[in-house]
Order: C-alpha cells, then structure tokens, then sequence
C-alpha cells in the first residue's frame, strides 16, 4: 500500500477553482488512486478515481502525471458547501485494504 | 439503488460490556468493509468481508470480530468496550468483483462510558 502526503488544511474562497495535489512515491503498478469527500459525522463520499492521465466526471477532475508519483485533484468553482476533509487514497483497488492518510481540511469562505 | 445503511446510527454503552453493528451493503455488492474513524487516529480499516469469508485485517486486537451473511449484510462485534473505543463505525461495500470502489455507510457514532 503505497503511502499518500497531502496538504493539512487548505483555504480558499467561493468560486475559484482548488487544486489539492497529493504525493504517493511508491505507488505500485496495479495501484488507482481515489479521492474521498467527508463532511462531519458522515461517511467518506467518492468524487474520484483514475490510473493516468486525466480523468474528469461531473463535480471534479484528477491528473494524474507520467509517473503516477503525485495527482492532484481539481475542483471548479468551489461554494461554501465544499467545505469538507479530502482524502486521498492509493491502492490496488482489487483489494479492498484501504488505509486513509490524515486528508486535507479544505475551508472555502464566502 | 439505496445506499450502505447502517444500524443503529448512535449508541451509548458503558465500559466492560459488548456491542453489535449492523451493516447493509448495497444491493448486489458483496464486499463489506469496516472502518474505525476517531478525532486522534483518522479512518483506520478494520477488516473486510467478501462471500462470508474474512478478506483483509486491520491491527485491530481480537476484542474487535465480524462477519457477513449469505446475503452480504454484515456485522461487526466489540467486546469488553473500553473508553477508547468510542468513535464512529464505518461500513462501506463494493461489488468485490474486481476494480473496486467503495460506497460508505452514514456510519454508527459509539460512546462508551
């Protein structure tokens, strides 16, 4: 299981665009990496997941470099809804040992 | 489709005794996964269920137990509940086919006292 570095916390504010980049040096050749959404006292909601390159679904986007070494999640036009931890994961996805790093708590202000 | 439904959603027991958690997966999806999530420790896994059978563990000690039934509902047993214990539980399934994504539970917020 490949071991994830992300931002603590980030700010930012309505309507701009966030990038959280997060870092996996080891990630192996049947690891995805997927990205969780989690407000409090509730359970991790999937935005999501991709192998390479870019991927792209209706709330966000994931690039993904050549070398899988990093990936940074993209969100458009962020609201104050959007206020929430971020968690990457990595990890070979046939296998459902999923270990969370700490996330990033993404404060978005009016 | 309804999602992963978990019961109770909140609890409280007091130290020494046992508690069980149920988890409903989503329909069709035969991997059930059990997370513990606390203020200090962040989300850590538990174990995973797939066709009845322990898939994957934590480092969890043996206080921690669960299991899954023939129609993919799982549940989750503590025993000898200490104060440390106090956290929300949470369940997540996936098909368990292959390429998994895993949808989670609303989760089960346990004090003990």
């Amino acid at each position: 299981l490949a071991k994830t570095t992300q931002p603590i916390s980030m700010d930012s504010y309505e309507g701009q665009e966030v990038n959280i980049t997060c870092s996996h040096n080891n990630i192996a050749t049947n690891d995805y990496i997927t990205w969780y959404q989690q407000f409090p006292s509730q359970g991790p909601r999937f935005i999501i997941q991709g192998y390479k390159t870019k991927v792209t679904n209706e709330v966000a986007s994931l690039f993904i470099p050549a070398d899988r070494k990093s990936s940074t999640l993209s969100l458009p036009r962020v609201s104050l809804s959007d206020t929430a931890v971020y968690y990457c994961l990595v990890g070979d996805m046939g296998n459902n040992d999923m270990r969370f790093g700490a996330g990033t708590r993404l404060t978005v202000k009016p | 489709k309804a999602g992963v439904t978990q019961t109770p959603r909140y609890l409280i027991k007091t130290r020494g005794q046992q508690v069980t958690l149920s988890c409903s997966p989503i329909s069709g999806h035969r991997s059930v996964s059990w997370y513990q999530q606390t203020p200090g420790q962040g989300l850590q896994f538990l174990f995973e269920y797939f066709s009845e059978t322990q898939r994957n563990k934590g480092n969890f000690p043996g206080r921690f137990s669960g299991r899954q039934f023939s129609n993919s509902r799982s549940e989750m047993n503590v025993s000898t509940l200490e104060l440390g214990d106090s956290a929300l539980y949470l369940c997540a399934s996936s098909p368990g086919s292959g390429i998994e994504t895993q949808y989670f539970g609303p989760g089960t917020r346990l004090l003990v006292l």
